[in-house]
């Protein structure tokens, strides 16, 4: 079974600039969630998304954005972007959700640097 | 409010010692804790998880942890390091939503 992938794997964007990053889950996962993981603040929780609907989300600004396909695969938008945003971004799926005792997989990451 | 305490941000042991690297969770916090490792520029991943069956849990590659109610702590151990083993390493708790610890940068000495 393939594992989970996100695309792309490096993004160089500048101040201002909007970016969306893409993940597909493992066949058959249903949830998706993402983070965002940097050196000061480590891995912190964005959102989940299950069957197209946002069921839970971090402590983010408007600014970060995401969305679920029919199909499960998910993506997440980064609007006006700050150099604070630069970080690794890490999508995880599961079969039914992040929380409980669900194994989450997680892709390689998106590592964005914003200029 | 929910957390997980990973202490120790570096731990460096020699080849063949002891590993030991300590996790502490609030009370708040369900007990369904999880540890992942992070190999350089991957993601995580799962190692163990505990989910109430057992108490000691085994994992991959030599890894398991303990589980301790009256301590509050999910301490993961491996009893000989390999070299592989340089990673860093994050311990998680589930409540409404997963929180993880800072982490914890495992070092190998030859």
């Amino acid at each position: 079974k393939a594992g989970v992938t996100q695309t792309p794997r490096y993004l160089i964007k500048t101040r201002g600039q909007q970016v969306t990053l893409s993940c597909s889950p493992i066949s058959g996962h249903r949830s998706v969630s993402w983070y965002q993981q940097t050196p000061g603040q480590g891995l912190q929780f964005l959102f989940e998304y299950f069957s197209e609907t946002q069921r839970n989300k971090g402590n983010f600004p408007g600014r970060f954005s995401g969305r679920q396909f029919s199909n499960s695969r998910s993506e997440m938008n980064v609007s006006t972007l700050e150099l604070g945003d630069s970080a690794l971004y890490l999508c995880a799926s599961s079969q039914v959700t992040s929380r409980g005792t669900d194994t989450q997989y997680f892709g390689p990451g998106t590592r964005l640097t914003v200029l | 409010a929910q957390s997980v305490t990973q202490l120790g941000s570096h731990v460096s042991v020699s080849e063949g010692a002891l590993v030991l690297l300590r996790c502490n969770y609030s009370s708040s916090v369900p007990p369904y804790l999880f540890w992942y490792v992070q190999y350089p520029n991957q993601g995580l991943q799962l190692l163990l998880k505990y989910t109430s069956a057992a108490t000691l849990v085994k994992g991959i590659n030599g890894f398991e942890a303990e589980f301790k109610k009256s301590e509050t702590s999910f301490h993961l151990t491996k009893p000989s390091a390999h070299m592989s083993d340089a990673a860093e390493y994050f311990c998680a708790g589930v409540g409404d939503k997963i929180i993880f610890g800072k982490g914890t940068r495992l070092h190998i000495l030859p």
